[in-house]
């Protein structure tokens, strides 16, 4: 059965902490995404990279960067955590482009205190 | 500026009656419309997707309608069930060469009562 694993279900962490969230795919996908999911603003893609080592803003990148050292594994990193990036985080990966099928992975629930 | 917009915001049906999301775009590119099932505690997962070269897909009590001159498509769920209650999002991409992004709309909450 394919996987998206995210490292943690749920986070807790101070403001201006340095948060990583970490995510692997066990399916040798190319594309893999970060999502930020808010009640009434549904799925806002952060970041996206679909090569190892290569990365893309989406569109709600400020406060936030990436990193993708292995095909598998996909990192999101909060440089210095502010309350308003308390969320759910969902990383998502697929094999191709727009118009295939995104897999995703059970959710990280952040809390900024 | 949204580009997927999605409505209602919250649906309620009784067992066994119809759930119907809708969903309006605006890009003309756009050439592949999913949707994903949310259950609680878990990411979102396809349910149904489908291509503008047809104006209706179906998959058991799962329908998609697609209107391309008006741009929207909606989900039709026949004999709603209490197992349904999810949230929906609706979604549009292009797939062309060096497209990877969906863009989604704000999801509709479905809880269907006994």
């Amino acid at each position: 059965d394919v996987k998206v694993t995210q490292s943690s279900r749920y986070l807790v962490k101070r403001t201006g902490e340095k948060v990583f969230l970490e995510c692997v795919q066990d399916m040798d996908h190319e594309n893999m995404f970060w999502y930020r999911q808010d009640p009434g603003l549904g799925l806002r893609l952060i970041y996206f990279s679909y090569d190892v080592k290569m990365k893309e803003k989406g569109d709600i990148p400020e406060g936030y960067s990436v990193s993708r050292e292995k095909k598998e594994r996909f990192s999101l990193i909060l440089e210095s955590a502010s309350t308003n990036q308390t969320s759910m985080y969902l990383c998502a990966s697929t094999t191709g482009g727009g118009g295939e099928k995104l897999f995703f992975g059970s959710g990280t629930q952040l809390s900024v205190l | 500026q949204q580009q997927v917009k999605q409505s209602p915001q919250s649906l309620i049906v009784q067992k066994g009656g119809i759930s119907i999301i809708n969903c309006a775009y605006e890009n003309t590119a756009f050439d592949y419309f999913p949707w994903y099932q949310q259950f609680p505690g878990k990411g979102p997962a396809l349910l149904i997707a489908i291509r503008p070269d047809v104006s209706e897909k179906k998959e058991g009590r799962f329908t998609i309608s697609f209107n391309k001159s008006a741009k929207q498509f909606s989900l039709h769920i026949m004999d709603s069930q209490p197992g349904d209650s999810a949230t929906y999002f609706c979604a549009a991409s292009w797939s062309g060469a060096g497209s990877y992004q969906l863009t989604f709309g704000k999801g509709t909450k479905l809880s269907v009562i006994p």
